[in-house]
């Protein structure tokens, strides 16, 4: 069984540009949350999708944004990027049953010069 | 809000060593508590669990019990490997519907041949 799959690994972007990030989940797993990791912050939940639905929303601005397609295959948007958003993005996915295992992905390494 | 604090890091520690990282946790409700860990390079994986109080989750020698008095779910094992070297994080999620992580900071954990 394939594992979460994240596209692309590495991202180098420039302040004000914007961004879509990728992830499709194993299959079978109609839930697709993101997060993000940096040094100082953590791990930091940023939105669930279940069924092509936001299911559950972190504390983050409206620039980042995220959909669900019909496959499960998620899209993860920030728009006017900042240097601060310079982060690993972790996707995970899951059957969608509360608190059981998510999976996650390896990430993507975004750096906004 | 719900919160997870974790002890600093990073620990060090000798092969055949034993380990113990703190976890405590502030939530309103009745949590469900985990421990990831993460690889460099990679994504985080599930590691044991617990869903209520005084169960002990076990996974690889690694174990870990939810105490409510204490609001503790602290990570032991008693003796380690150079292959354990990773960051743990510990995380709580209150959601009966969806998935929601509160992460700790995590622990570096580094362990000498």
């Amino acid at each position: 069984k394939a594992g979460v799959t994240q596209t692309p690994r590495y991202l180098i972007k420039t302040r004000g540009q914007q961004v879509t990030l990728s992830c499709s989940p194993i299959s079978g797993h109609r839930s697709v949350s993101w997060y993000q990791q940096t040094p100082g912050q953590g791990l930091q939940f940023l939105f669930e999708y279940f069924s092509e639905t936001q299911r559950n929303k972190g504390n983050f601005p409206g620039r980042f944004s995220g959909r669900q397609f019909s496959n499960s295959r998620s899209e993860m948007n920030v728009s006017t990027l900042e240097l601060g958003d310079s982060a690993l993005y972790l996707c995970a996915s899951s059957s969608g049953r509360g608190n059981e295992k998510l999976f996650f992905g390896s990430g993507t390494q975004l750096s906004v010069l | 809000g719900d919160s997870v604090t974790q002890m600093e890091g990073p620990v060090t520690l000798s092969e055949e060593a034993f380990l113990t990282i703190n976890c405590t946790y502030t939530a309103t409700g009745y949590p469900s508590l985990f421990w990831y860990v993460q690889y460099p390079g990679e994504g985080l994986q599930l590691l044991l669990k617990a869903t209520k109080a005084d169960d002990k989750g076990s996974n690889k020698g690694f174990e870990a019990t939810y105490r409510k008095e204490t609001t503790s779910f602290h990570l032991e094992k008693g003796s380690v490997q150079v292959s354990d070297s990773a960051v743990y994080f510990c995380a709580l999620s209150e959601l009966i519907s969806g998935s929601r992580l509160t992460f700790g900071e995590g622990t570096q954990l580094t362990v000498n041949p």
